[in-house]
């Protein structure tokens, strides 16, 4: 089973900031690891896939990079509907598929 | 447009089943696996199940394998979730998903979820 690992747990931004949140694989998944914002009482929304492919309706602050076992997503200006928990997850080896424990990014 | 959703979450003894079922629309559902994912506060999320389109493979999560039964019914537009031998791990929003590609591991649609809570 292929472990994800997010850092950090949690990240305290003001609007305006960037965020950099960062995934690692166990072992190599190549590029394919998506990301995925969920805000309480709503259904999680895919980010990111193929690591660096924004998914459609996704907005440009959004970028997502890294290969092999390193991954970084990265919001460029935290706007105020970004504060959220993000998650990592990866489908190179599976089943079964795996997500990191998240990272919540939150009004500092 | 796509949509997906989820039904038949409740409050369950411990050892008690549940039959959790998702109505799907907007895509050919018989060309698609699909997934069911759920979400636990303390763990996040976790990928439960896959069913093949055609329900001719089917995969889950080490802590559900032989207590958990993914199926579908195609004519109907429906993805189905039997959970046996409930324990108070398995409460969590379950949500069925479905993937960019037909076999892919991804989770590009997601339904709104259905709670279920096991208690003693």
């Amino acid at each position: 089973e292929i472990v994800l690992t997010q850092s950090p747990a949690t990240l305290s931004l003001s609007p305006g900031e960037r965020a950099t949140l960062s995934c690692r694989a166990s072992q190599s998944v190549s590029i394919a690891l998506a990301w995925y914002q969920h805000k309480p009482g709503q259904a999680p929304r895919l980010l990111i896939y193929d690591a660096s492919n924004r998914a459609t309706g996704i907005p440009a602050r959004f970028s997502g990079s890294g290969s092999g076992t390193d991954f970084t997503l990265t919001i460029s200006s935290l706007e105020p509907e970004d504060f959220a928990v993000y998650y990592c997850q990866q489908r190179n080896s599976w089943p079964p598929l795996t997500f990191g424990p998240g990272t919540k990014v939150d009004i500092k | 447009q796509v949509q997906l959703v989820e039904s038949g979450g409740g409050v369950v003894q411990t050892g008690g089943s549940l039959r959790l079922s998702c109505a799907a629309s907007g895509f050919t559902f018989s060309t698609y696996g699909m997934h069911w994912v759920r979400l636990t506060p303390g763990k996040g999320l976790e990928w439960v199940a896959y069913i093949h389109h055609d329900g001719s493979k089917k995969h889950y999560a080490d802590s559900v394998e032989g207590r958990f039964t993914i199926s579908r019914d195609n004519s109907k537009n429906t993805l189905f979730l039997q959970m046996n031998s409930l324990a108070a791990d398995d409460t969590a929003m379950y949500y069925c998903a479905k993937p960019s590609v037909p076999t892919h591991g991804d989770f590009v649609n997601w339904g709104q979820g259905t709670l279920v809570t096991v208690s003693s």
